[in-house]
């Protein structure tokens, strides 16, 4: 059964630093991971979607990277902003299903 | 391009009662699912359609959860009745078929239950 964890939990930054997200998932046998912004009292606004035979894909100031055989993908944030500040989650799709598990999420708080 | 619509967007009631949520997917996607957010915590799906067909609903709680997408378009879903562990945001998403290049999902606003 495929487990998705996130560290930190939550993280608190002061505007303009680089920062670092971190998703990590028990099963290597992966369809594609995405990546996605939750607002408070909103839903999920996708990011980046990286297939399993990559290793990363870059949206402005995002790059999120794969390393499947370790299981893990990050979410790296250039020049963060105030309106950075949201819950980011990563979500992963198996080979052998359709839907997605989804990781708890870590809480950015970016401080003017 | 619409992205997935869902109502309401907020929902009070008691416990024991019923509710209903209504889901319209991006047009042309084949898939539709339904997930569950409990506050601070990941969405959990309850239940994937792949056009009118069910995919996966081994999480759902089918004695008092059900769903349906007759015509493979729009969805909803049920809960009756509703318990006080049953508050949650729902979400409902789409995406293209499963095995297509670009499977990306795009979710909707979500539906906001409190059950009192």
């Amino acid at each position: 059964k495929q487990e998705v964890t996130q560290i930190p939990a939550a993280l608190s930054v002061p505007e303009g630093e680089n920062l670092v997200l971190n998703c990590s998932f028990t099963d290597s046998a992966i369809y594609n991971l995405q990546w996605f912004r939750q607002d408070p009292g909103k839903g999920l606004t996708s990011l980046l979607l990286i297939q399993s035979s990559q290793r990363e894909q870059t949206s402005g100031r995002l790059n999120a990277s794969l390393d499947k055989s370790s299981g893990r993908s990050t979410l790296y944030i250039a020049a963060s902003q105030p309106g950075d500040s949201a819950t980011y989650l990563c979500a992963v799709r198996n080979n052998y299903g359709q839907n997605f598990v989804f990781g708890p999420g870590t809480r950015l708080s970016v401080l003017p | 391009e619409a992205g997935v619509a869902q109502s309401p967007r907020y929902k009070i009631i008691e416990k024991r009662q019923s509710v209903a949520f209504w889901c319209n997917p991006i047009s042309g996607h084949a898939t539709l699912y339904w997930y569950q957010q409990i506050l601070g915590q990941g969405p959990k799906l309850l239940i994937q359609f792949q056009n009118n067909g069910v995919v996966d609903d081994s999480q759902l709680p089918k004695d008092r959860f059900s769903a349906e997408r007759l015509k493979g378009v729009d969805s909803t879903l049920k809960i009756q009745p509703a318990k006080l562990e049953d508050s949650a945001v729902y979400l409902c998403a789409s995406s293209l078929v499963w095995g297509q290049l670009n499977t990306e999902a795009f979710f909707g606003q979500g539906t906001r239950l409190t059950v009192v």
